[in-house]
């Protein structure tokens, strides 16, 4: 059974810490992203990667980055949380561009609360 | 720039009901469209899919139908159960581009 993993489902951080959220696929794709997720908002594309230390900013990258040192894992970083960073961070990956759909595959999401 | 524009929620229906959540979309090529589904607790998932005008994707009785005339891709099914309960999210991808575009999301409630 294919899979997203993301390293923890409920995170609780105080403003100002660094945050790492981990994020895992074991279906050999060459794409990963990160979203996160806020009601009435839907999602927002905070960063891509489309190979080993390549990587995109989405439509939100402010106060993250990324990295993403072998295919398999990708990471996000958020150097000085604040609570507007407070929300829910879904991992998803997918083939590369050329295959006859690109469906993403989600992680089951972490819930980040920044108090 | 792409966009996708469907159907603020919550939707409450009760079970066996009919229903239909609207979505359109603006593209400047020719775009595949996605419904992906979120279950309380999860993430996204896959539900069905149409690459091309007239195509039609069907899973678990719901339908939706590629409308290139109508820029449209509703998601019906014509009667739901309480397990069908979740948050809809209908999108867009243009051919070659690795990034999809979600609309903002549907919540559905199935009364028992």
């Amino acid at each position: 059974d294919v899979k997203v993993t993301q390293s923890s489902r409920y995170l609780v951080k105080r403003t100002g810490e660094k945050v790492f959220l981990e994020c895992v696929q074991d279906m050999d794709h060459e794409n990963m992203f990160w979203y996160r997720q806020d009601p009435g908002l839907g999602l927002r594309l905070i960063y891509f990667s489309y190979d080993v230390k390549m990587k995109e900013k989405g439509d939100i990258p402010e106060g993250y980055s990324v990295s993403r040192e072998k295919k398999e894992r990708f990471s996000l970083i958020l150097e000085s949380a604040s609570t507007n960073q407070t929300s829910m961070y879904l991992c998803a990956s997918s083939l590369a561009s050329g295959s006859s759909y690109n469906e993403q595959f989600f992680g089951p999401g972490t819930r980040l609360t920044v108090l | 720039g792409d966009s996708v524009t469907q159907m603020e929620g919550p939707v409450t229906l009760s079970e066996e009901a009919c229903l239909t959540i609207n979505c359109t979309y603006t593209a400047t090529g020719y775009p595949s469209l996605f419904w992906y589904v979120q279950y309380p607790g999860e993430g996204l998932q896959l539900l069905l899919k149409a690459t091309k005008a007239d195509d039609k994707g069907s899973n678990k009785g719901f339908e939706a139908t590629y409308r290139k005339e109508t820029t449209s891709f509703h998601l019906e099914k014509g009667s739901v159960q309480v397990s069908d309960s979740a948050v809809y999210f209908c999108a867009l991808s243009d051919l070659g581009d690795d990034k999809i575009i979600f609309g903002k999301g549907t919540r559905l409630h199935i009364l028992p």
